[in-house]
């Protein structure tokens, strides 16, 4: 089976602009997650999609948003981007509320 | 008000020297405890999936145990491509969200 993919792997974007990111989750997984790591603060959860729902949600500002589509593709969205914001973004999908399988992460850079 | 705490943030062997890393948690109605392992610029790796006190998982050179406010990932006769952060995490209740500690980066030299 093929891995969680995302992409873009790499963006640079400036303060104030906006960006999406997508995630395609593990044939057959429904549930897909998001996470931001950076060095300080290490992987923090974002939110939580399960069949177009979002089921939870982290601790972040409502410039944070995210969809799921009905093929559980999933896609997260920054608006006014702010220097904190770069971090390298996480999306896991897993079948059901257990193990969650990774992607390679897309590494944003707010300059 | 940490509730994964791992250590030590770093750990340096020579090869064939084991070890073992500490994943502590405070979480009410632990749900599982997962480890992964992360190399520079890639996502997290699935290791292994911990369910009850007194479990254990084995692979390859790693084992993972669980108790009622911790577990450990043990590490025999390490080799250089053992490199990395690993990461553990702990999901609660009926939360599906993983939270994380900050990790260990192991680095084991020939």
């Amino acid at each position: 089976k093929a891995g969680v993919t995302q992409t873009p792997r790499y963006l640079i974007k400036t303060r104030g602009q906006q960006v999406t990111l997508s995630c395609s989750p593990i044939s057959g997984h429904r549930s897909v997650s998001w996470y931001q790591q950076t060095p300080g603060q290490g992987l923090q959860f974002l939110f939580e999609y399960f069949s177009e729902t979002q089921r939870n949600k982290g601790n972040f500002p409502g410039r944070f948003s995210g969809r799921q589509f009905s093929n559980s593709r999933s896609e997260m969205n920054v608006s006014t981007l702010e220097l904190g914001d770069s971090a390298l973004y996480l999306c896991a999908s897993s079948s059901t509320m257990d193990t969650q399988y990774f992607g390679p992460g897309t590494r944003l850079t707010v300059l | 008000e940490d509730q994964v705490t791992q250590s030590p943030e770093a750990l340096r062997l020579q090869e064939g020297e084991s070890s073992s890393l500490n994943c502590s948690y405070t979480v009410s109605g632990l749900r599982g405890l997962f480890w992964y392992r992360q190399d520079p610029g890639k996502g997290p790796e699935f290791l292994f999936t911990l369910y009850s006190a007194g479990e254990e998982k084995e692979k390859e050179r790693l084992k993972a145990t669980l108790t009622k406010k911790e577990s450990f990932l043990h590490i025999t006769a390490p080799k250089p491509e053992d490199s990395a952060t690993y990461l553990c995490a702990v999901q609660e209740g009926s939360q599906g969200n993983l939270i994380f500690g900050k990790g260990t980066k192991l680095s084991v030299k020939p």
